[in-house]
């Protein structure tokens, strides 16, 4: 299966920070996803790279995508306590999720 | 609003007693999934659905049914359920295509099976 697998699994930082949060997957793609969750909530959308681009930003997000490394990393700057949640990242159409990353961020 | 509800958002049953987790989308979306969550596992398709009366298995359908006969409702049931059902279960859905849309998730349903 099209499987993302996010890396650290957890991540504690200070306030201000940069967090960086990466994810492989197995097979080709048309599109990498990033998604948030909040504890025990839904996921939130965060960020759609397709496979033809290599870099996209959105506010304090920016997401590399590397196809021949079959990766992509997201990184958050400036972090704040409210960006604590857990991160997933999916590809394709059937978004098959890791297990996600565990982002704690200290006031 | 646009949005995806989830019903019910809690629920404790016994086993063997067929419940129904409903979900419904007001953005007329064709495709639509059931994930489930689990500590350690992440999360695992169940089914999805294309369109109306399309419907296929995900990764781990064993002990679940889905319909799929209006393109706003996709309910989950669970014929028998059994204590390794307990989960929390997210309902999702998107516009068609080869996936270059974000998906849109339910607020989750905890199933609890004693």
């Amino acid at each position: 299966s099209q499987q993302g697998e996010e890396d650290p699994q957890a991540l504690s930082i200070q306030e201000g920070e940069n967090a960086t949060m990466n994810c492989s997957y197995k097979t080709s793609i048309n599109n990498l996803q990033w998604y948030r969750q909040n504890s025990g909530r839904g996921l939130v959308h965060l960020i759609l790279i397709r496979s033809n681009e290599r870099e996209k930003h959105s506010g304090r997000l920016r997401v590399t995508l590397d196809t021949s490394k079959k990766s992509s990393s997201l990184l958050i700057t400036a972090s704040r306590a409210a960006d604590t949640a857990s991160y997933f990242c999916g590809a394709n159409s059937k978004l098959t999720f890791g297990k996600g990353i565990t982002l704690s961020v200290r006031p | 609003e646009a949005q995806v509800t989830q019903n019910p958002r809690y629920l404790i049953t016994v086993t063997g007693k067929k419940l129904t987790v409903t979900c419904s989308q007001n953005m007329n979306h064709e495709y639509m999934s059931w994930y489930r969550q689990d500590p350690g596992l992440g999360l695992r398709q169940i089914y999805y659905s294309m369109n109306v009366e399309v419907t296929d298995k995900g990764d781990v359908p064993e002990g679940y049914k889905v319909s799929r006969k209006e393109k706003r409702n996709f309910p989950l049931i669970l014929e028998s359920p059994s204590p390794n059902q307990t989960s929390l279960y997210f309902c999702a859905s998107r516009l068609p295509g080869q996936g270059n849309y974000e998906q849109f998730f339910g607020p989750g349903t905890r199933l609890t099976v004693l």
